[in-house]
């Protein structure tokens, strides 16, 4: 199936870490990516990371993906409370055409 | 050329009308898709083209949708007798086919927001 699975909700305080799971579905995954959605708003490209690496670290950003178990982690330090909004990871997928698929999103709430 | 543009923002209209959305990519991407998005969940691809030819289509595209980009430019996404299942978020990205940067995935316009009353 293309399930991408996220948890729906964290809620952090201001100047906490923040980590947001991702489960995703296609071992042959080539790219997977980190979207962030604020309201009303379209979806902007925080980072992505390729299937051949496990770390991938953009300022407060941190990526780590585990192959084995389709595992995908999305980490903010000093969560600030402009961070606040839904985080979709996504997967590229299929054979010819990749599309991507996403998750149901995880809404982060940063309280100060 | 500043991103992906999508026109009207809001768009509400009576059950049975037609409704037709406008994207305009980021000029140099040739690659253009039309996802939906409904309230508490993510985006679900709907279809794709690559420059003026549209290449896949979702089962989620029902025969009441039509998606074109005459030019290979910009696209209209027209939904036809609109149901009030079609109230959701309609939303636009484009980016280079890959092998040419499609590593860093799509860039995705403001989205047309369809309510159906």
């Amino acid at each position: 199936g293309e399930d991408v699975e996220q948890s729906l909700f964290l809620s952090v305080r201001e100047g906490d870490s923040s980590v947001i799971n991702c489960t995703y579905t296609d071992s042959s995954s080539t790219y997977l990516y980190w979207y962030k959605q604020e309201p009303g708003a379209g979806l902007q490209l925080l980072t992505y990371i390729f299937s051949n690496m496990d770390m991938k670290q953009d300022q407060r950003l941190t990526v780590l993906l585990n192959k084995k178990d389709k595992h995908l982690s999305l980490r903010i330090a000093d969560t600030q409370t402009g961070d606040s909004a839904i985080y979709f990871c996504a997967e590229r997928m299929g054979t010819g055409f990749q599309k991507l698929v996403f998750g149901t999103g995880t809404r982060l709430l940063v309280s100060p | 050329d500043t991103g992906v543009s999508q026109d009207p923002r809001h768009k509400i209209t009576k059950r049975g009308q037609n409704v037709t959305f406008r994207c305009d990519p980021i000029s140099e991407h040739n690659r253009l898709y039309w996802y939906r998005q409904t309230l508490g969940q993510g985006p679900e691809f709907l279809t794709y083209f690559q420059n003026e030819a549209q290449l896949e289509k979702s089962r989620l595209l029902s025969d009441r949708f039509s998606a074109e980009r005459p030019k290979g430019s910009f696209s209209t996404l027209e939904i036809q007798r609109t149901e009030q299942g079609d109230s959701a978020m309609y939303l636009c990205a484009s980016s280079l086919a890959p092998g040419r940067g499609g590593a860093y995935g799509y860039t995705f316009g403001s989205g047309t927001r369809l309510t159906v009353v």
